[in-house]
């Protein structure tokens, strides 16, 4: 199994300029979900997803949409890119919502936006 | 308000000696607490988890304590190797999706 993947690893960006983040996993999980990570800060949830056709907001939505057609693929759209989006992405899936189940990460996008 | 935090930024040990890094939580809610290891370039990795009925947990090298009392998580790793060098955070549960996530502290190990 790959696990998580993520493409692209490195992005870089113009304001006002759109792209999608790709996610993917192997795993045959439920749960996936859109973390950010700032420099010197925790991971800050976007968007999360119980199944395919289901997604909801999390902490810090905002400037972002996702979609999730498939069980496999949770896609993160930024529509209209912001400096302030610049961040480290990282996607994860669990098999269930429950907090007692693992998280599975994967290596991260590093986006700049200028 | 909630939040997690860790007590030193940096943390370099010589290798083979034990490390402590330390977490503070501040919502005596929290029920569930996770490490997670965070190597370069690379997303966060899973160590160790505990709950809060409990005090103490133990894995392959590696401890958790937990003191509710004054609301203080530490990750133990015993004879450090080159390769724990990475940034180790904290993360809090109340139930459900809310995770709060610590910034993180990062491990040198020296050789």
């Amino acid at each position: 199994n790959a696990g998580v993947t993520q493409t692209p690893k490195f992005r870089i960006l113009k304001i006002g300029q759109s792209m999608t983040l790709q996610c993917t996993q192997d795993m045959n999980h439920n749960y996936m979900y859109w973390y950010r990570q700032d420099p010197g800060m925790g991971l800050k949830l976007i968007y999360y997803s119980v199944g395919a056709g289901i997604t909801d907001k999390g902490e810090v939505p905002n400037g972002y949409n996702v979609s999730r057609s498939t069980t496999e693929d949770f896609p993160l759209r930024l529509e209209l890119a912001a400096p302030s989006q610049t961040s480290v992405y990282f996607c994860a899936s669990s098999l269930s919502g429950s907090p007692y189940n693992e998280q599975f990460f994967g290596p991260g996008t590093r986006l700049t936006v200028l | 308000g909630e939040s997690v935090g860790l007590h030193l930024p940096t943390l370099s040990v010589q290798e083979g000696d034990n490390s402590i890094i330390n977490c503070a939580y501040s919502n005596s809610a929290s029920d569930y607490f996770i490490w997670y290891k965070q190597e370069s370039g690379k997303g966060p990795q899973f160590i160790i988890d505990i709950r809060s009925n409990m005090d103490k947990r133990q894995g392959q090298r590696v401890t958790v304590l937990l003191n509710k009392t004054v609301k203080h998580l530490s990750l133990q790793i015993a004879a450090t190797q080159p390769g724990d060098s990475a940034v180790y955070f904290c993360a809090e549960n109340t139930g459900g999706f809310k995770t709060i996530f610590g910034a993180g502290t990062r491990l040198f190990v020296k050789a």
